[in-house]
């Protein structure tokens, strides 16, 4: 079954840690994206990817970095976190430009 | 610049109607709208493109006013499933962006 996943789905860590967010797909999308999403608040684009080799960073200022060496891979990589970085990062693909985008489900982080 | 939504919330009781909207500053080449349950990830409704369509996906449809860069979601008779909190996304020259997002309960 095609789908999209994160790892992991929830994460406490320290300040000052290095981590990295995992996000597959196996729908075989070129697309792929990283938002930022406080509770109930918007989503914010913060990385996407058009294929592989490409990234870009999104409207909102990020401190973390992606990588995109494989279709199916796009992971998240924060080099130090902070308190500032606790939110919610939802990872999604899509088939093609202006198409509808497809959600993991999210992973939950927590800086302390 | 991001859509706005209105209204920011809806409290409604199951069999009622609603309209959500979203509003751009800029021309549109598309809207998306997208439903989040409350800790799930946000799912695709349907996507309307430029041309002024109109959309359906169940009780649920919408419509999209390309001159004036808005679009509406239609809520008919309500069921609880549809309680979550509903975004646009809005695509011009440039990736989407989404909105502020509406929220919506509804009620037995």
């Amino acid at each position: 079954e095609a789908d999209i996943y994160q790892t992991p789905r929830y994460l406490v860590i320290g300040t000052g840690k290095k981590i990295t967010l995992e996000c597959s797909q196996t729908m075989g999308h070129d697309k792929m994206y990283w938002y930022q999403q406080d509770p109930g608040m918007e989503l914010h684009l913060i990385h996407y990817s058009y294929g592989v080799n490409s990234t870009e960073k999104g409207d909102l200022s990020s401190e973390s970095t992606v990588s995109r060496i494989r279709t199916e891979h796009f992971p998240l990589t924060l080099e130090s976190a902070r308190p500032s970085h606790t939110s919610q990062y939802l990872c999604a693909s899509s088939a093609r430009d202006r198409g509808p985008q497809f959600f993991g489900p999210g992973t939950r982080l927590t800086v302390l | 610049q991001q859509p706005v939504q209105s209204p920011q919330a809806v409290i409604l009781r199951e069999g009622e109607d609603a309209v959500i909207n979203c509003s751009s500053s800029k021309a549109l080449y598309s809207v998306h709208w997208y439903r989040q349950k409350h800790g799930e990830a946000p799912v695709f409704l349907m996507i309307l493109l430029k041309g002024g369509e109109q959309k359906g996906h169940d009780k649920i449809s919408a419509s999209f006013n390309e001159k004036k860069q808005q679009s509406s979601l239609y809520l008919t008779a309500s069921q609880l499933s549809y309680s979550g909190t509903y975004f646009c996304g809005t695509e011009g020259n440039d990736k989407l962006i989404f909105g502020t997002g509406t929220r919506l309960q509804v009620f037995p």
